[in-house]
């Protein structure tokens, strides 16, 4: 069965390493996501793709990187983890038959801690 | 960005009783609404996709109206049962064609 599967599940590390967080999907779907979600606030987005070689900044983009060399996969790295980056991250995907109508498959999330 | 509230922040009800749920967010540069339903344990899973103002949407005892033009969305559970426990999101879509989540209701049906 087609899937997102993110890893690791969990993570921890410590201030100041580089972190990468793997997100695979083989739903062949053009738009990737990834999200971080925090105690009182909802999914904030941090960066997105819309097809292999485009990525696009979110919300909360500061300290986070991402590229598309294919269509599966979207990861996410942590250039210089901080306390402030210790969250929930959720990866999802959506067709790309159109952005506004599209729903969006989640993975299982990765919990991910800054010591 | 678009600033989304979401209420209440969270609800107990009785098994069988019927309730409804807010989003709120400034009507302007707006595109789409997406409600989710995220599970303890879980990952969020799409309910409804909404796109147009009157939109309504039905699934099962589950059901959403849209009203663009004074920025509301409201979701409806008709004879809450145990299974609905989840918390629900609503995530319009806004300028630069990014997902804004709300912090979610907490629905608790207690049997």
């Amino acid at each position: 069965d087609a899937e997102i599967t993110q890893s690791p599940r969990h993570k921890i590390t410590e201030t100041g390493r580089q972190v990468t967080l793997a997100c695979h999907q083989t739903w062949n779907h053009n738009n990737m996501f990834w999200y971080r979600q925090d105690l009182g606030h909802g999914l904030r987005l941090i960066h997105y793709s819309y097809g292999v070689q485009d990525t696009n900044k979110g919300e909360v983009s500061d300290g986070y990187s991402v590229s598309r060399s294919n269509t599966e996969d979207l990861p996410l790295t942590l250039e210089s983890a901080a306390s402030s980056q210790t969250s929930v991250y959720f990866c999802a995907s959506s067709p790309k038959t159109s952005v506004t109508s599209d729903e969006q498959f989640f993975g299982p999330g990765t919990r991910l801690t800054v010591l | 960005i678009l600033n989304v509230e979401q209420s209440p922040q969270s609800l107990h009800v009785q098994e069988g009783d019927s309730t409804n749920f807010t989003c709120s967010f400034p009507s302007s540069n707006f595109y789409a609404l997406h409600w989710y339903r995220w599970e303890t344990a879980k990952s969020p899973e799409a309910l409804f996709v909404m796109t147009l103002n009157g939109d309504e949407k039905k699934k099962g005892r589950i059901s959403a109206t849209l009203n663009t033009k004074e920025g509301y969305s409201y979701l409806y559970i008709k004879g809450s049962q145990p299974e609905d426990s989840a918390t629900y999101l609503c995530a319009p879509l806004g300028t630069g064609n990014q997902f804004y989540f709300g912090t979610g209701t907490s629905l608790t049906v207690i049997p």
